[in-house]
């Protein structure tokens, strides 16, 4: 089956440290990954995405690893800051291409 | 370059009613889907539609929901005989040419049902 999980549901960092999240994903034949931030009231926000022809994509303060062999996805986030304390999720296209397969998410919270 | 955007953001129906949730894309976008949001949980899909096409709805409950992505105008989510199980976050999502690439999402409409 299709399925999108993330290794933790919480993680704690300080301000400046550099925060990696994770996610691992069951179908092997999947094409494309998007990582989203979530506030709290608000709508998933886009942050960066990576096809499967890839094993690393950087964006601005944010990398996202790629690594098929173990079906392993990761989230860098370089130098984090209080206003990247959100929920994160990664999501999987499934295999037809209709539809976004969701993890639960992880909750980064920043402390200064 | 607005967003999706989608109305009303907060809506409290009594159990039997109708609930209605409107989703305009991102310009540009022909791509339109929409995702049920429970608390303290992911998202899950439920319908994908281009223009006056209803390509995937695998994730819709067969009974009650309903949408469409009419040739003018907003996609339309409607719930009918809304039950206090369908009080939830719905979010739709918009991508341009390629179906599910670069995905933008709306802030969500959040039904209460009492």
């Amino acid at each position: 089956g299709e399925s999108v999980g993330l290794h933790l549901p919480t993680l704690s960092v300080q301000e400046g440290d550099n925060s990696i999240i994770n996610c691992a994903y069951s179908n092997s034949a999947s094409d494309y990954f998007i990582w989203y931030k979530q506030e709290s009231g608000k709508g998933p926000q886009f942050i960066i995405d990576i096809r499967s022809n890839m094993d690393k994509r950087q964006g601005q303060r944010v990398t996202v690893l790629l690594n098929k062999t173990v079906k392993h996805l990761s989230l860098q986030i370089a130098a984090t800051q209080p206003g990247d304390s959100a929920v994160y999720f990664c999501a999987e296209r499934n295999q037809a291409g209709t539809a976004l397969i969701f993890g639960k998410g992880t909750t980064l919270s920043v402390s200064s | 370059n607005a967003g999706v955007m989608q109305n009303p953001r907060h809506l409290v129906r009594r159990r039997g009613q109708e609930a209605r949730l409107r989703c305009s894309p991102m310009k540009g976008h022909s791509h339109v889907y929409w995702y049920r949001q429970l608390p303290e949980e992911g998202l899950k899909f439920m319908v994908y539609l281009q223009k006056e096409n209803i390509i995937d709805e695998s994730g819709m409950p067969k009974e009650r929901f309903s949408a469409e992505f009419p040739k003018e105008g907003p996609s339309i989510l409607r719930i009918q005989q809304v039950v206090r199980g369908d009080s939830a976050a719905y979010f739709c999502a918009s991508s341009p040419t390629t179906a599910n690439t670069e995905a933008f999402f709306g802030q969500g409409t959040r039904l209460t049902v009492v």
